[in-house]
């Protein structure tokens, strides 16, 4: 049964500390996204990757967020440094390229920054 | 750009209720149509999709239809449980390979 996995699940953190957050998408898949969720904003998309090339990352605060895909197995995005506003549950999704192609998630990292 | 409007939540019904959620896009081109569906504590999972106008996708009791004279993929269920509460996301994908608009998203909390 592939599914996206990501850790850390939970993280607890103090103000101004780097968090890296990991994903590994289901193996085939070719497109690789990051949402943020909190009550106040929903769901917003991050970042989003195609063949690990980073296409859109308009989402995300460029002066302290950095999303990579080492390599075909691992996506990362990293806060440095972290601020309370962070906090969020942050969600890694994985699909094949294509319009009517749905997207599968992970279970998500809940951020507590301090 | 592309954009989907859902009805605002919570949608709080007794088990056995009929449910509507309405959801509503503008886009261009023909749009694939998604339901995603939150659990609490969990990640979104795909509840249905469809691809193509007139289309109706289904999964466990849920219906929707896409329609296109009304830009619209309301989702549908006859008799609700309470194992059903949850949030339900309305999306698209465009051109832009299988990137997803989301709607704001409309939490269904049903009630024995």
């Amino acid at each position: 049964d592939a599914r996206v996995t990501q850790t850390p699940r939970d993280k607890v953190t103090e103000m101004g500390q780097e968090v890296t957050m990991r994903c590994q998408p289901i193996l085939g898949h070719n497109t690789v996204f990051w949402y943020r969720q909190t009550m106040m904003q929903g769901l917003e998309l991050l970042a989003y990757f195609r063949n690990r090339a980073p296409l859109d990352d308009s989402g995300m605060p460029k002066d302290r967020f950095s999303a990579e895909m080492p390599d075909a197995t691992l996506a990362t995005l990293k806060i440095q440094p972290s601020e309370p506003r962070d906090s969020a549950v942050y969600f890694c999704a994985s699909g094949l390229e294509a319009a009517y192609n749905e997207q599968f998630f992970g279970p998500g990292t809940r951020l507590t920054v301090l | 750009g592309d954009s989907v409007t859902q009805m605002e939540g919570p949608v709080t019904l007794s088990e056995e209720a009929f449910l509507t959620i309405n959801c509503t896009y503008t886009a261009t081109g023909y749009p694939s149509l998604f339901w995603y569906v939150q659990y609490p504590g969990e990640g979104l999972q795909l509840l249905l999709k469809a691809t193509k106008a007139d289309d109706k996708g289904s999964n466990k009791g849920f219906e929707a239809t896409y329609r296109k004279e009304t830009t619209s993929f309301h989702l549908e269920k006859g008799s609700v449980q309470v194992s059903d509460s949850a949030v339900y996301f309305c999306a698209l994908s465009g051109n832009a390979g299988n990137m997803l608009t989301f709607g704001g998203g409309t939490r269904l909390m049903v009630k024995p």
